[in-house]
């Protein structure tokens, strides 16, 4: 089946460092790869949408110089959080269509805790 | 705004009850349909999706949901729950007309089956 492989899983930073997540499709080309941020007890809000050769496209109220997202090639999505703040601590998650099904296939998240 | 709600934020039941929980969306359009389960620590994991046809959708391990367009709803069914049906339950719509099929997520039911 599909896979999305998602690393860091869990991650510390000091503020004002940055830090890179990769979501990696293992066995499938995502063309679009998808980046959700989860706040605890909250839904997923869907950050940006990265289609790959091309800009990211971002979800209104989501700073795209903070949070930049590059998808250089059908199979890897970055996502680097730039001069973390304490604030940007949260549970990030990317997921990737494509694959059997017509959906999408979830990553396991990234824990980012910035200290 | 296109939104996804469901109304139950935490349910608690014992084995063997029956279990529906509830999804409704705001758009208007042509829409396909989701739900995920996020097991303690997981990812994740696609439990049933429609897209056309017969609105009464069945996933995997004994889940079910019914698409009624008239009422905007697809509410998740299972009759009889299991301890380790325990997990995070989570509605999502794709919305079609918009330049990019965005996954809009519900806020999530957290689910408790009690042995």
């Amino acid at each position: 089946g599909a896979v999305v492989s998602q690393h860091p899983s869990r991650v510390i930073c000091k503020s004002g460092t940055s830090v890179k997540i990769e979501c990696r499709s293992l066995d499938f080309q995502a063309t679009t790869m998808f980046w959700y941020r989860q706040f605890p007890k909250q839904s997923l809000m869907l950050m940006a949408t990265s289609n790959e050769g091309s800009k990211a496209t971002y979800e209104q109220g989501v700073e795209k110089d903070k949070f930049l997202i590059n998808h250089a090639s059908l199979t890897l999505s970055t996502l680097t959080v730039t001069s973390a703040h304490p604030e940007d601590s949260s549970f990030y998650i990317c997921s990737a269509r494509g694959g059997q099904h017509y959906g999408y296939t979830f990553g396991s998240g990234t824990r980012l805790t910035v200290v | 705004a296109q939104s996804v709600s469901q109304h139950n934020h935490h349910v608690i039941l014992s084995e063997a009850a029956s279990l529906e929980l509830g999804c409704n969306y705001s758009y208007g359009g042509t829409v396909n349909l989701f739900w995920y389960v996020q097991y303690p620590g997981q990812h994740l994991q696609l439990l049933l999706k429609y897209f056309s046809g017969d609105p009464l959708v069945k996933g995997i391990k004994g889940f079910e949901a019914e698409f009624i367009k008239s009422k905007f709803s697809f509410n998740l069914r299972k009759p009889s729950v299991q301890w380790s049906d325990t997990a995070e339950y989570f509605c999502a719509v794709i919305p079609y007309g918009g330049a990019t099929n965005k996954l809009i997520f519900g806020t999530g039911t957290l689910l408790a089956v009690q042995p």
